[in-house]
C-alpha cells in the first residue's frame, strides 16, 4: 500500500528552528510537495522536491532524499503566524497525489 | 482576479438528499480536483479532471459523480448523501500538468444529518 507519515503534531518556540519530517512510500515517485493550512483556510503550495537536496527559498527550506523515501521541511526564525499544519504529500507513479494526515505545528511565545 | 471559488461554504442536509457543490476557477487551468479532509487523515482525491469532458476516478470516487462540460466549472454531486460524508471538501486547480502547484479553493464544510 501507499503510505505518508509524518508526526501528528509538534511544538517549537518563537525565533527558533524546526524541521518536520515526512517518510513515504508509494509505488513509483515523481516528487514530493509540501503545503501549509492554517486552521479554517485552504492549503496553500510551499515547496516541491523532485531531486536529491536542500532547496531553500527564505525562511523555509525542503529537503529530499528519494533513496530512503524521506523529506523534511525547515522553519526558521519561527514566526507566530507560522502556527498551522503542514501537508505532505507525494506524487507516485500514476501522478496522483498521496498526502499524509498533517503535522499541527504550534509556536510558543 | 477571483482565483478558484466554492459554493456553497457552509451546507447542512439530510441523509438520502441529492447535494451538487460547484467549483470555479477563473485561471483557465487544464486540471481540476476534487478532495475530502476529515480529521486524522490526509486529503483524499474523490475525482479529477484533466481537461473538459475529461474526468477519472481518484481514491475515494464512491457515491460521488462529477463533470466537466466547461473548463472553468467542476461540479461534484453527492446522489444520496449519507453521514459518512460528513467532511471538508477541496476543489483544486493545476495549470498544465499534476506537477503543476495546486491552487485550492476556500473550501466547502458539508455535513450530513
Amino acid at each position: 500500500g501507499q503510505n505518508i507519515d509524518q508526526p501528528t503534531e509538534m511544538t517549537a518556540t518563537e525565533g527558533a528552528i524546526v524541521q518536520i519530517n515526512c517518510t513515504y512510500q508509494t509505488s513509483g515517485f515523481n516528487g514530493l510537495f509540501w503545503y501549509q493550512q492554517h486552521a479554517g483556510e485552504a492549503p496553500t503550495f510551499l515547496s516541491y522536491n523532485v531531486l536529491d537536496g536542500l532547496e531553500e527559498k527564505g525562511r523555509f527550506s525542503s529537503f529530499l532524499s528519494r533513496s530512503k523515501g524521506y523529506s523534511y521541511l525547515l522553519l526558521k526564525e519561527l514566526q507566530m503566524k507560522d502556527s498551522a499544519s503542514y501537508l505532505c504529500a507525494a506524487l507516485d507513479s500514476n501522478y496522483q497525489l498521496i498526502w499524509g494526515a498533517g503535522t499541527k505545528l504550534i509556536i510558543k511565545p | 482576479d477571483a482565483g478558484i471559488t466554492q459554493s456553497p461554504r457552509y451546507k447542512i442536509t439530510e441523509t438520502g438528499r441529492q447535494v451538487t457543490l460547484m467549483c470555479h476557477q477563473t485561471w483557465s487551468h487544464s486540471y481540476m480536483f476534487w478532495y475530502r479532509q476529515d480529521l486524522g487523515h490526509g486529503l483524499r482525491l474523490i475525482y479529477y479532471s484533466a481537461a473538459a469532458d475529461i474526468t477519472d476516478k481518484g481514491e475515494v470516487p464512491d457515491g460521488y459523480v462529477v463533470s466537466r462540460s466547461k473548463t472553468e466549472n467542476f461540479p461534484l454531486t453527492l446522489e444520496s448523501a449519507t453521514r459518512s460524508q460528513t467532511s471538508v471538501y477541496f476543489c483544486a486547480s493545476s495549470e498544465r500538468e499534476v506537477t503543476d502547484t495546486q491552487y485550492f479553493g476556500p473550501g466547502t464544510r458539508l455535513t450530513v444529518l
